[in-house]
């Protein structure tokens, strides 16, 4: 099955830093969606973002579908960015295209 | 804005219960799917369901999982007997019929002891 890994694995900012994180998979994808996991376990859709660059605040993501990568820029990071982020692509094997994620990059945002 | 609703948000039972974890999709969508995530892991896909019926499931679902829509609204997952080991999150989404945007719950704690 497709794999998807997910750089860093592990990241402390200062409050006001920025950062990109990356996610790369192993085969051709028609969708590719970011969440963010706060520390109550809640998963929090950010982008659907099959191709191109989305901007949500002080997020914003990059998918380039053809290099098989996507990458999730947070600027001004502040406390409450703090969770883990996962990317999730869909399986090209049946016909309910299942979610496969990654590994996950915690955030920490300290003071 | 629609969203996909899981209840109970935390639920604690003993070895060898039974539970139900319910769902209640996006009104409109037709594909429904439970996800698990073990403590510090990865999000790990569990089943899909479409038209009444299962359509795809991981070799983590076995026998002791079931799911059903038992009216028009409600999508639900049974645990038989459950384990230590299916400790877990357990997050429910739903997608429209031709979408590819998954829309995810907030997600089940279960806490088997």
């Amino acid at each position: 099955g497709i794999q998807v890994e997910q750089s860093p694995p592990d990241l402390i900012l200062q409050e006001g830093a920025n950062s990109t994180l990356r996610c790369n998979f192993s085969d051709s994808v028609n969708n590719l969606q970011w969440f963010h996991q706060n520390p109550w376990g809640q998963l929090i859709n950010l982008f659907y973002i099959p191709s191109g660059t989305k901007q949500n605040g002080r997020l914003s993501a990059t998918t380039v579908a053809t290099e098989r990568y996507s990458l999730l820029y947070i600027s001004s990071s502040q406390t409450t960015d703090s969770g883990v982020y996962f990317c999730a692509v869909p399986s090209n094997t049946g016909t309910a295209s299942k979610l496969t994620f990654g590994t996950g990059t915690r955030l920490q945002v300290t003071l | 804005e629609p969203e996909v609703t899981q209840t109970p948000s935390h639920q604690v039972t003993q070895m060898g219960q039974e539970v139900i974890l319910r769902c209640v999709p996006i009104s409109n969508h037709l594909y429904f799917y439970w996800y698990r995530q073990i403590l510090g892991q990865k999000v790990e896909f569990l089943v899909s369901f479409y038209n009444n019926e299962i359509s795809e499931k991981s070799e983590i679902f076995d026998d002791q999982f079931s799911v059903e829509r038992p009216d028009g609204s409600n999508f639900t997952l049974k645990i038989r007997s459950t384990k230590l080991e299916d400790s877990a999150m357990y997050f429910c989404a739903s997608r429209l019929d031709g979408g590819t945007e998954a829309f995810f719950g907030q997600g089940t704690r279960l806490t088997v002891v």
